[in-house]
């Protein structure tokens, strides 16, 4: 079974443009992440959803981040305007469910989408 | 501030040498989770402690959650050059429904 997919691997774009990340999950997975990984910050929960629908989504740094999961098998998440520090890769994970309460199952990472914001 | 700190930051070394990598926090943790990440991919679920004390072995790679839950170690016998990664240990706290990564260990095995 395919893992995990993310689009585009690499993104190289200029200051103030608008940037898509794509992810679809593993079929049959109710739980899709979005993290940021940087050397500075380290790896971090951005945003979670639920059977499509946002749960948590605390982590996202600021209002010009958005994500969105119009359906179980994509999911996007966009930031508009893209700023130099926005730098980062940016993983998409899934899961099939929370497993028993406050034990989180096992997640799986795509191989996540290495974005330079020049 | 990271919720979730590790030591060492970096390790190297060698071959058939013995490790320990530390994860703590001063908050509780509902579980445990160690994820090992190679260069160019996403992290990989190696074990997850559920109960404080808990020790869990997989091959070389042994784990254990603290009593207190407040902290998590992993231990690694005879290290192979492809132990070589970031280890990151991860989990829940027992009031939120956020999930958090540790700052990561790099090690490097040198044959």
């Amino acid at each position: 079974d395919a893992g995990v997919i993310q689009s585009p691997r690499h993104e190289v774009t200029e200051m103030g443009q608008e940037v898509t990340l794509r992810c679809k999950p593993i079929s049959g997975h109710d739980y899709l992440f979005w993290y940021r990984q940087t050397m500075m910050r380290g790896l971090e929960l951005l945003i979670y959803f639920n059977n499509n629908v946002p749960i948590d989504d605390s982590g996202m740094p600021e209002d010009r981040f958005s994500a969105k999961m119009p359906n179980a098998s994509f999911s996007t998440l966009k930031i508009q305007p893209s700023e130099p520090r926005d730098s980062a890769v940016y993983f998409c994970a899934s899961s099939k469910d929370r497993g028993r309460q406050n034990s989180w199952n096992e997640q799986f990472f795509g191989p996540g989408t290495r974005l330079t914001v020049l | 501030t990271q919720l979730l700190e590790q030591s060492p930051q970096f390790l190297s070394i060698q071959e058939g040498e013995n490790l320990t990598v530390y994860c703590n926090s001063s908050s509780v943790f509902s579980s445990l989770q160690w994820y090992r990440q190679e260069p160019g991919e996403g992290p990989v679920l190696l074990v997850t402690v559920v109960t404080g004390g808990e020790v869990k072995k997989l091959k070389r790679l042994t784990f254990q959650f603290g009593d207190a839950r407040k902290d998590s170690s992993l231990h690694i016998t005879a290290a192979q050059p492809g132990d070589t990664g970031l280890y990151l240990c991860a989990g829940p706290t027992n009031t939120g429904n956020q999930f958090y990564f540790g700052t990561g260990t790099s090690l490097t095995v040198i044959p």
